[in-house]
């Protein structure tokens, strides 16, 4: 069954310092997820990806933060100068459309700044 | 604002015992609702989901009722396994929108 992958599963980074996190969604699957959660915190909405641009942001997503298809399979959430409050489990999702369609999620990265 | 509020866990049950986890919601208008679960180094996994009023959505034994003049949309099973151990998280989506707005999770662990 097709599932939607993430790397690295966890992921150290000094505070200030930039990280990229990979995703690679379903490949047939066209709409592109980040959510986050904070340890002990509910699962927060960042931002939705459709035809190479944002098609829907939370006001977590600030200029802090950015989305981008490289390629045909990647989508990555790239986060610079990263502060001690970015720690959390970061999600990746993918749709086939927008809609009343099902969100496939990512097992998650956990991102740990010291 | 939309939001979702789960009971608080950790819930802890012998197998084959009768498990309800409550969620209730506040939204405008008509959402969709949700029931995610999360086994241990998984992502999260749709479970069911309810689409309008009365609208049951069932899964792996698992049923919840899209109840809107209650605002709830309460998970059930009759008989628990071992293997239903994990985070269960209830969810909704308004309409016409695209993201998820989720509850805080619920833990969820069965003894034998």
């Amino acid at each position: 069954e097709p599932e939607v992958t993430q790397t690295p599963s966890h992921q150290v980074t000094q505070m200030g310092q930039e990280v990229i996190l990979r995703c690679v969604p379903i490949s047939n699957h066209l709409y592109f997820y980040w959510y986050r959660q904070i340890l002990g915190q509910k699962v927060e909405f960042l931002v939705s990806f459709y035809n190479n641009e944002i098609s829907e942001k939370s006001e977590i997503f600030d200029d802090q933060f950015s989305v981008e298809r490289p390629d045909g399979s990647n989508f990555t959430l790239k986060i610079r100068s990263t502060k001690l409050e970015d720690s959390a489990m970061y999600f990746c999702a993918s749709s086939e459309t927008s809609g009343r369609d099902t969100q496939y999620f990512g097992p998650g990265t956990r991102l740990t700044v010291l | 604002g939309n939001s979702v509020t789960q009971m608080e866990g950790p819930v802890t049950l012998s197998e084959e015992a009768f498990l309800t986890i409550n969620c209730t919601y506040t939204a405008t208008g008509y959402p969709s609702l949700f029931w995610y679960v999360q086994y241990p180094g998984e992502g999260l996994q749709l479970l069911l989901k309810a689409t309008k009023a009365d609208d049951k959505g069932s899964n792996k034994g698992f049923e919840a009722t899209y109840r809107k003049e209650t605002t709830s949309f309460h998970l059930e099973k009759g008989s628990v396994q071992v293997s239903d151990s994990a985070v269960y998280f209830c969810a909704l989506r308004k309409m016409g929108a695209q993201k998820l707005v989720f509850g805080q999770g619920t833990r969820l662990t069965i003894n034998p």
